[in-house]
């Protein structure tokens, strides 16, 4: 059973172009998490899916940032119009059920040039 | 709201224990975990703790918890280089529809020769 995969795992964009960051969670996993690492810090949560559905995106600036999570196909994680303060870790996890382990991918480090 | 803090830096010798400390603020808190984070790379669980118990040992880690005083620990025996990494408190508590984590700023672990 392959672990969370995300790619790309490195993605360099000019300021104003957009990135696409993608999540496969664990097979048979319903539940994707998406954070953001930003240098020498802690994670910080953005959006909570299932299949279709965003739960709860209270941790996801109001502007530029978009997810979702297909019934087919991995987890997109968009943003529009990259800036400099983009730059971090994204991390995505998934689980099998909301009160199960969160397992992590390794992560997309984003650079907006 | 929630918060979780650790102290930044640790430094300890091979061989001996190493010890990791966290407070955090949500007394709500069902769940609380230690991830490990290596250079460039995404978290590893390492283990968790329900909140009500005390302690927890699986092989060189020891958790213990204090829920009066909303503190958790990471005890690392017989600490190895390859202990050397950045280790991660998180909560979580099932609020509503979500069970997202809640982390720490990172303990940076440096273990010396």
């Amino acid at each position: 059973n392959a672990g969370v995969m995300q790619n790309p795992r490195h993605l360099v964009r000019r300021r104003g172009q957009e990135a696409r960051l993608r999540c496969s969670p664990m097979k048979g996993h319903s539940h994707v998490y998406w954070y953001r690492q930003l240098p020498e810090e802690g994670l910080k949560f953005m959006v909570y899916l299932q299949k279709e559905n965003i739960i709860d995106e209270s941790g996801m600036p109001k502007e530029r940032f978009s997810a979702e999570f297909p019934k087919e196909g991995p987890s997109i994680l968009r943003i529009q119009q990259v800036v400099r303060g983009d730059s971090a870790a994204y991390f995505c996890a998934s689980s099998p059920s909301q009160d199960n382990e969160q397992f992590f991918g390794p992560g997309t480090r984003l650079t907006v040039l | 709201g929630e918060d979780v803090e650790q102290s930044l830096f640790l430094s300890v010798r091979e061989g001996d224990s190493s010890v990791i400390n966290c407070t955090y603020t949500d007394s709500s808190s069902t769940y609380l975990y230690w991830y490990k984070q290596e250079p460039g790379a995404g978290l590893q669980l390492l283990t968790y703790i329900f909140s009500n118990m005390d302690m927890k040992q699986d092989q060189r880690l020891t958790v213990l918890l204090n829920k009066k005083d909303k503190h958790l620990s990471l005890r690392i025996a017989d600490t190895q280089t390859g202990d050397s990494a950045i280790y991660f408190c998180a909560e979580t508590s099932n609020t509503g529809t979500a069970s997202k984590l809640t982390f720490g700023t990172g303990t940076r672990l440096q273990v010396t020769l």
